[in-house]
């Protein structure tokens, strides 16, 4: 059972680009969850998606922007990209269960540098 | 809106010492659940422990223990004997029992075990 997958690993862009980040949930999962870490920080959450849509949004501008596809999978795209913008973009897949928590599960990350 | 600090930044032991990684939290919920996440160089987050906010007792697995108390609203990890294995940056995170599931980190601490 593959786990939660991201694509690509690393990738570098120049400021004012757009970029789109891909993740694969896990089996079963038909939640996925976005989160931006900057070299040195703590994760912080982008935004959630479920049911194809946006339902819940961290602190981020509108110049990030996400789907999902029926089949659960999902997209990150920043568009006009910063030097700060720099960072290690985690996805964490989960199944929206009826109470309590829901186990969130990592994918490995993948880096962007903005040059 | 809640918050986790993590005030030790960097740690550096040698190791079979044993370390203990402070954790503070803040939230006005009577419900939430405290995490511990490890980060190797690699950048995948791996996950220790979860705790929910009416279970108290303190865990330990392995060379591995933590400490919650809500009445310092804490939640410390301590690591017995300490490997250069242990050498990461190690993640304290709430999440609410809103159904999101979405988790704040702290900072993170790293921590560097020295042979």
């Amino acid at each position: 059972d593959a786990g939660v997958t991201q694509s690509p690993t690393h990738l570098i862009k120049t400021r004012g680009q757009q970029v789109t980040l891909r993740c694969s949930p896990k089996s079963g999962h038909d939640t996925v969850s976005w989160y931006q870490q900057a070299l040195g920080q703590g994760p912080q959450f982008i935004f959630q998606y479920y049911e194809e849509e946006e339902r819940q949004r961290g602190n981020f501008p509108d110049r990030f922007s996400g789907h999902q596809f029926p089949n659960y999978s999902s997209e990150l795209n920043v568009n006009a990209l910063l030097l700060g913008d720099s960072a290690l973009y985690l996805c964490a897949s989960s199944y929206t269960g009826t109470s309590g928590y829901n186990e969130q599960f990592f994918g490995p990350g993948t880096r962007l540098t903005v040059l | 809106a809640q918050k986790v600090t993590q005030a030790q930044t960097e740690i550096s032991v040698v190791e079979k010492e044993d370390v203990t990684l402070d954790c503070v939290y803040e939230t006005r919920d009577t419900t939430y659940y405290l995490f511990w996440y490890k980060q190797p160089p690699s950048g995948e987050l791996v996950f220790l422990i979860r705790r929910n906010s009416f279970d108290e007792q303190n865990e330990i697995s392995g060379r591995y223990s933590w400490n919650f108390q809500k009445s310092t609203s804490s939640f410390n990890f301590t690591i017995t004997a300490s490997q250069v294995v242990d050498s990461a940056v190690y993640f304290c995170a709430l999440s609410l029992n809103s159904g999101y599931s979405t988790l704040t980190f702290g900072k993170g601490t790293m921590l560097l075990v020295s042979p």
